[in-house]
């Protein structure tokens, strides 16, 4: 199984809501990543896990909270949203990179389209 | 912080043209990544380039890694209406961080 799967596929919110974003891999791997595309740019890294660890945050605001309850799931808490957020979050997974100069390819799942109103 | 740029941000070619598009990072990388991502798609993985001046085939892919490990390039031969889509590069820049900075991509349109 190479699939990275994401729920849900569309989501529109409130600037009062909160939401979930989940994402689920059964490949193994225990890196997994957050990003977000805006549309006609590129993926923009959020949060990094290993090992269920957040290794990396790029800054992210606050309003954003990751979650990894477990080695396959990874989840996207939102609250407090603003509009400029609209945009597909994209989930990825892959091997542990262990420092070498080599990495690990990243498996992406569909994404979920966000629309924050 | 590190920078990927990629030119052209478009291109357009009738069918059976060739194609490049170039990848620049404003510091040396350790590794770099290609990905396409197709319309309403997510990024699939192409290919890793590690060496430096490496240079890997697939079909009528073929992508360069530069001598300074600061700039690469994918070029397709004789372009298909399933070339379509949006090429990335993504740069590694070492360590156990499993962190990629992607470039700024080229959307290649494909006329038959």
């Amino acid at each position: 199984d190479t699939e990275v799967t994401q729920t849900p596929k569309h989501l529109v919110m409130g600037m009062t809501n909160k939401k979930s974003l989940k994402c689920e891999q059964h490949m193994g791997h225990r890196a997994m990543y957050w990003y977000k595309q805006k549309a006609k740019k590129p993926p923009e890294l959020m949060f990094v896990y290993s090992y269920e660890k957040l290794s990396i945050n790029e800054s992210v605001p606050s309003r954003f909270s990751p979650e990894c309850p477990n080695s396959s799931l990874l989840n996207l808490h939102l609250h407090a949203l603003q509009p400029e957020d609209s945009a597909l979050y994209l989930c990825a997974s892959s091997q542990v990179d262990m420092g070498l100069s080599s990495y690990n390819e990243q498996f992406f799942g569909p994404g979920t389209r966000l629309t924050v109103l | 912080g590190q920078q990927v740029m990629q030119i052209p941000q478009y291109q357009h070619v009738q069918e059976g043209e060739d194609f490049t598009t170039y990848c620049n990072s404003s510091t040396t990388l350790s590794n770099i990544q290609w990905y396409k991502q197709r319309p309403g798609g997510h990024p699939v993985f192409l290919i890793q380039l590690v060496k430096s001046g490496e240079v890997k085939k697939q079909k009528r892919l073929t992508f360069q890694f530069g001598e300074a490990k600061k700039n690469s390039s994918l070029h397709i031969t004789a372009t298909q209406t399933t070339d379509v889509g949006t090429y990335f590069c993504a740069g590694g820049y070492g360590g156990a961080t499993n962190k990629l900075i992607f470039g700024t991509g080229t959307l290649l349109a494909v006329q038959p």
